[in-house]
């Protein structure tokens, strides 16, 4: 199966700073990843599709890109509501998988 | 708007069984595929099953595919999970998911608690 490695496993951000969260592929999956954001007793919801698609009313502070086997997630100016975990996953090949999760917290 | 509720969680003794339930409102269930993806208290996401718009095709992880089978009755607008021989380990939030057609999971309910325990 593909595993993803997410990095770094914590981030530590003031509001306003840029976010870079990473997903590395252990071998390639195309373009078919997504991210997704999960809240403390919530059900986790999608932000970026194929890599690089935001979902139905995402805001733009979200961006995705890579391609193959390295991926990334960026939050161009991070808001207090994004404190969050964040995890990648892939449809390339089945069985699917997710990543371990990043965690988003507040410096 | 999407909704999609889980049914059926709750507490089961090891070796038992479940069946989950999720029933979606707001879009045409018999066009979509849907997923079943759990999470273990304090851990991340773990993908469980897929299966087809008409329940012609299902995928499963490694992990439980002889154990748990995903189903569907499109005229009942239900998808259903059968989790059999349940372990310690299987104790977690089970949420069903809809296939945006991407492979990406564009819709979650909020899940349901499946805690294994004698």
């Amino acid at each position: 199966e593909i595993v993803l490695t997410q990095s770094p496993a914590t981030l530590s951000l003031s509001p306003g700073e840029r976010a870079s969260l990473s997903c590395r592929a252990s071998q390639p999956v195309s373009g078919y990843l997504a991210w997704y954001q999960q809240k403390p007793g919530q059900a986790p919801r999608l932000l970026i599709f194929d890599a690089s698609k935001r979902a139905t009313g995402i805001p733009a502070r979200f961006s995705g890109s890579g391609s193959r086997t390295d991926f990334a997630l960026t939050i161009s100016s991070v808001e207090p509501e994004d404190f969050a975990v964040y995890y990648c996953q892939q449809r390339a090949l089945w069985p699917i998988t997710f990543g371990q999760g990043t965690r988003l917290e507040i410096k | 708007q999407v909704l999609l509720v889980e049914s059926g969680g709750g507490v089961a003794q090891p070796g038992g069984s479940l069946r989950l339930s999720c029933v979606p409102s707001g879009f045409s269930f018999r066009n979509y595929g849907m997923h079943w993806v759990r999470q273990a208290p304090g851990k991340g996401l773990e993908w469980l099953a897929f299966i087809r718009f008409d329940g012609s095709k299902e995928f499963y992880a490694d992990s439980v595919k002889d154990r748990l089978n995903i189903s569907r009755d499109n005229s009942k607008n239900t998808l259903y999970l059968q989790m059999n021989w349940l372990q310690s380990e299987d104790t977690a939030v089970y949420y069903c998911a809809r296939d945006g057609g991407t492979g990406a999971f564009d819709f979650w309910g909020q899940g349901t608690l499946v805690t294994v325990s004698s």
